[in-house]
């Protein structure tokens, strides 16, 4: 079935370094591929996605390629800020009869100033 | 901009009561779904929604649950006799019909079954 591997958390980084948090996913077929942030208290926020290979998706500064070949869409950013201190999920939707998501187990990132 | 909102954001129940909670779509989506999340795992499906009925369910929505648009803003799921495993952060979302893949979430309602 369709599965989400995300680097195993927690992360924590300095202000100001460069991010990067892992996803590949197995699925039939070409999924959209998305990242969500869940901020401290708060709900899923779409962050970014990508529809078909070699697609970048972009916002906030937080980037992500869609790679058909190596089935992956890491995230990066390359200067963290305090405030992106949050969990981050990588999800794959494979559309077809119904678009239901499929994520992966999320990866906490923390900010030190 | 537009959001989608749940209510409320934290309910207590005793085992075997039923709850229901509430949401309120995107008003130009027309696709509805219910995630949870248990505590420190991943967000799981639990059902999607259009046109008035269920599209697709995963095996955790069982019996026990439904889901209902009672009018044309509100979308509920309810859990008939809660379980102590129930207990989980569930989230509402959705998405329009040209692009039913990027689903907006709600805030979540906190649900802890005693």
């Amino acid at each position: 079935g369709n599965s989400v591997t995300q680097m195993e958390g927690p992360v924590t980084l300095s202000e100001e370094a460069f991010l990067t948090i892992n996803c590949t996913y197995t699925a039939t077929g070409y999924p959209s591929l998305f990242w969500y942030v869940q901020y401290p208290g708060e709900g899923l926020q779409l962050l970014l996605k990508a529809t078909k290979a070699d697609d970048k998706g972009s916002n906030k500064g937080f980037e992500a390629t869609y790679r058909k070949e190596t089935t992956s869409f890491h995230l990066e950013k390359g200067s963290v800020q305090v405030s992106d201190s949050a969990v981050y999920f990588c999800a794959q939707c494979s559309g077809g009869s119904n678009y239901k998501l499929t994520f992966g187990k999320g990866t906490l990132l923390t900010v030190n100033p | 901009e537009p959001e989608v909102t749940q209510t409320p954001s934290h309910q207590v129940t005793q085992m075997g009561q039923e709850v229901i909670l509430r949401c309120v779509p995107i008003s130009n989506h027309l696709y509805f779904y219910w995630y949870r999340q248990i505590l420190g795992q991943k967000v799981e499906f639990l059902v999607s929604f259009y046109n008035n009925e269920i599209s697709e369910k995963s095996e955790i929505f069982d019996d026990q649950f439904s889901v209902e648009r009672p009018d044309g803003s509100n979308f509920t799921l309810k859990i008939r006799s809660t379980k102590l495993e129930d207990s989980a952060m569930y989230f509402c979302a959705s998405s329009a019909k040209q692009r039913q893949e990027t689903q907006y979430f709600g805030p979540g309602t906190r649900l802890l079954v005693l």
